[in-house]
């Protein structure tokens, strides 16, 4: 089993439309948690860390359920530049040391057309 | 953030070569790291690099295949050694400032094509 599952997508949805990405993680001890954006050929870049309370940034919401082990991603009303790769992150853990080293998702794609 | 600069950005090399990437960072940082990201794979981290000792590997990754050098807290290298096509991937630097702080910063990746 892998350590972090990812929708594959690809997501197309139109301008304004909500769209909402999945990931879950095989470590319950796993700490901290972070969606990554990734335009093509580029390096990936921090979208935002996700905490146990949920967080909100603008259109992004991220949360976290512990109980089932998956963190979400959620855009709403979606913009032409929002179409990019979303990575889910999560922290390694071994021997209960994480030296923040992350596991990445495969990533979902997103296309959002006018 | 930190500034990662990474060279090359990308080259393409004959099999049985070996390339080394080069990663600077504007400010100290304590973790650095090498990943991988193969053809519509997702990043698959290689190795730590330790400042003044051995890169700590993850599984699958050994360091007469990848040996990593880091000399300082701004610097390192990480060389991909006798270079078959199955190396040819997108290899990036990330780091991260603080032992409390795991957000990730990469540099901008080396496009590699081997063939």
């Amino acid at each position: 089993r892998k350590e972090v599952e990812q929708d594959p997508g690809p997501f197309n949805v139109p301008e304004g439309a909500t769209v909402a990405f999945n990931c879950t993680y095989s470590n319950s001890a796993s700490q901290s948690f972070f969606w990554y954006r990734q335009d093509c050929r580029k390096e990936p870049k921090l979208l935002m860390s996700v905490y146990s309370s949920g967080n909100e940034d603008g259109r992004f919401t991220a949360q976290l359920n512990r109980a089932s082990q998956y963190i979400s991603l959620l855009i709403r009303d979606s913009k032409l530049s929002d179409s990019a790769t979303y990575l889910c992150a999560v922290n390694i853990v071994v021997g209960g040391s994480t030296l923040g080293r992350l596991y990445f998702g495969r990533g979902t794609q997103l296309t959002v057309w006018p | 953030s930190a500034v990662i600069s990474q060279k090359p950005s990308r080259d393409i090399c004959q099999r049985g070569t070996s390339l080394t990437i080069q990663c600077q960072v504007d400010s100290q940082v304590t973790m650095m790291f090498w990943y991988r990201q193969q053809p519509g794979q997702s990043l698959t981290l290689i190795a730590t690099a330790n400042q003044g000792s051995e890169a700590t590997y993850e599984s699958g990754f050994v360091i007469d295949k990848f040996p990593i050098s880091r000399p300082n807290l701004t610097f390192s290298t990480l060389t991909v050694s006798n270079m078959s096509p199955e190396d040819s991937s997108i290899y990036l630097c990330s780091v991260h400032g603080t032992a409390t702080n795991e957000k990730l910063f990469f540099g901008s990746g080396t496009q590699l094509s081997v063939l």
